[in-house]
Formats: structure tokens, sequence, C-alpha cells
């Protein structure tokens, strides 16, 4: 199966610090990626979606500005989470999806990242 | 209108027992339901998915079925083991609107050796 990995798989930071995480496909070529938030015991909550090339879409509620996407290529987006705080702590997944209408378009997902903010 | 209602929460299996977790959707729209496992510490994986078009999908020890009518899907896990302890996600989504995922709130699953 199609694999994704994210690097890095912890890190903690000091707050105020800005942290970037990595999201890549490594074995496909993904138009479309998508960013996710993952608090204990809860679901997954969608934070933005991304489009090699163009801007990243949002969900209402997440600020643009704090968390910063960057789809440069067709096998890698980042995540850089800008001037962090406590509250920023949580469990980052990505996933990538490979594009057309000829499937159902499965998305696949990355370990997740585990972030904590002191 | 794009939730996914999940159930229940929690579920305790003895070894060898059948678990059955629910979703019900609002939105007719949906047109792909993967059910997704997830281990402590993990990104969640791809169990197993249907589309409205059929009323149940088995892989191997795990069958989706599917009622469009009520708008209602389950995932039935035969013969449950220790291994498969894990929290279980159902999901939904809708061609055209880049296949954003809305997900079920997710179950945790034991299974009792």
């Amino acid at each position: 199966g199609a694999v994704v990995s994210q690097h890095p798989s912890r890190v903690i930071c000091k707050s105020g610090t800005s942290v970037k995480i990595e999201c890549r496909s490594l074995d496909f070529q993904a138009t479309t990626m998508f960013w996710y938030r993952q608090f204990p015991k809860q679901s997954l909550m969608l934070m933005a979606t991304s489009n090699e090339g163009s801007k990243a879409t949002y969900e209402q509620g997440v600020e643009k500005d704090k968390f910063l996407i960057n789809h440069a290529s067709l096998t890698l987006s980042t995540l850089t989470v800008t001037s962090a705080h406590p509250e920023d702590s949580s469990f980052y997944i990505c996933s990538a999806r490979v594009g057309g209408r000829s499937s159902y378009n499965e998305q696949f997902f990355g370990p997740g990242t585990r972030l904590t903010v002191l | 209108q794009q939730q996914v209602k999940q159930s229940p929460q929690s579920l305790i299996v003895q070894k060898g027992g059948i678990s059955i977790i629910n979703c019900a959707y609002e939105n007719t729209a949906f047109d792909y339901f993967p059910w997704y496992q997830q281990f402590p510490g993990k990104g969640p994986a791809l169990l197993i998915a249907i589309r409205p078009d059929v009323s149940e999908k088995k892989e191997g020890r795990f069958t989706i079925s599917f009622n469009k009518s009520a708008k209602q899907f389950s995932l039935h896990i035969m013969d449950s083991q220790p291994g498969d302890s894990a929290t279980y996600f159902c999901a939904a989504s809708i061609e055209g609107s880049a296949r954003q995922l809305t997900f079920g709130s997710g179950t945790q699953l034991t299974v009792l050796p």
C-alpha cells in the first residue's frame, strides 16, 4: 500500500517557538494533502486541505496565520505551528490522496506527530 | 448535515466474539464510507470501505453492512481477537469536495483474551 511519512514523530518545544512538521508521500504523488488535529480520546478534526502549488483551504476556526501550510511538491507538505503555546499541544496527522475521478481517492494517513508545548 | 454519528463510544468483547460498531449519517450526498483502525500513538489505517450501491462488503473478518434507506452503516468484526483492540472510526465523503473525510467520534474496542 501507499506510504505516508511524517517527521518528526515527536517534538517538545518551549512556548513561543515555531515548529515545522513534514508530511511526505513516499511512493506516490499526492495531489491533495490534509492536515488533522487529534486530542486524546477524540476524533480527527480536519484543519486544512492543501493542493500542490496552491494555497491551503482552512476549516472554520483554524487560524491560517498560526498554522502555516505549504504544499510545494506532489510528495511534500509542511505544517508550521507558529508561536506555539501549550494549548497547541496535540497529535497532528497528515494524509495524502491521489487525485483523479477513477477511484474513490483513498486517503493514506501518516503516523502522526505528537507536539508538546511547554 | 455533515455529521456522522458513531456508537458505541466503547465496546468490550470476549475473544472470538463479534464486535459491532454503528454509524449514521444525514447527508445523502455522501457516496463513500470507509472504516479506519487506529492504535495508540499511530495514524489511522483504512480497514474496509463501501459505496452506497452495495449493501454489504466483506474482507476477511471485517464486514460492512450498509442500509441506504436508513442512512446507516456498520462494521462487524467476526472472531474478534485481542490484537483488534484499537479505536475504530467510521467516515464518509462526497465526490467533488476534495474527498474530505467526515469522521465519526470513534469507538474504543477492547477484546479480552
